[in-house]
């Protein structure tokens, strides 16, 4: 069975500090793919980024940066000079499938506020 | 290119009394999804389709719950018999099956079951 671990419950940071959200994943299967949502209070889930089991390249979109380590099953997100606008609480997701697009298992989710 | 829709956005309804979402995805997409999600919580997947036939369901969707999808395109979740364990908030996302794969949301319908 899968499982998605998101064990920072709410984190608070000033304006334009960096943060860094954790995700820890279980799964015995060799191909995955892992998710990152941001659902803002109006409550709809954004996407924000898909990576599969094979590709450990870190990526960096804007002020986003995504961190996969399979050596410790691990798919962080950081924020670099964070923004109100960011306020939200963002969930990690895993999905077994070849191309993940079949069910998601999301953790708990972190709640992050940015304080102006 | 509209997103996903889902109607009612907010439902109220008695214990015991019967209830009926719709969703309607992004229109090229062939698989709906839907989810589950509580307070506190992340979203816990119930059941999904690809054009009309429904390829898996969780074991939280209990015989209280059915979901359909009759031409492919718009699908409907009815619970009978509510319970206050099924207030929730209900999601539904849509996507391909040819990349990109993403699961894009709806703002979910909240059913409050006093």
């Amino acid at each position: 069975a899968q499982k998605v671990t998101q064990a920072q419950t709410e984190i608070s940071v000033v304006e334009k500090e960096d943060v860094t959200l954790d995700c820890v994943y279980e799964t015995r299967d060799t191909t995955y793919y892992l998710f990152w949502y941001k659902q803002p209070p109006s409550g709809e889930l954004v996407f924000l980024i898909r990576r599969n089991s094979f590709d450990e390249q870190n990526e960096i979109s804007g002020r986003y940066s995504w961190n996969f380590q399979k050596s410790t099953s691990s798919f962080n997100f950081t924020i670099t000079a964070s923004q109100v606008v960011d306020s939200a609480v963002y969930f990690c997701a895993l999905s077994l499938s070849n191309f993940g697009n079949e069910k998601l298992t999301f953790g708990t989710g972190t709640r992050l506020t940015i304080i102006p | 290119d509209t997103g996903v829709s889902q109607n009612p956005r907010h439902k109220i309804t008695k214990r015991g009394q019967n209830v009926t979402f719709r969703c309607d995805p992004i229109s090229e997409h062939n698989r709906l999804y839907w989810y589950r999600q509580t307070l506190g919580q992340g979203p816990e997947f119930l059941t999904y389709f690809q054009n009309e036939a429904q390829l898996e369901k969780s074991r939280l969707l209990s015989d209280r719950f059915s979901a359909e999808r009759p031409k492919g395109s718009f699908s409907t979740l009815e619970i009978q018999r509510t319970e206050q364990g099924d207030s929730a908030m209900y999601l539904c996302a849509s996507s391909l099956v040819v990349p990109p794969y993403e699961q894009y949301f709806g703002p979910g319908t909240r059913l409050t079951v006093t």
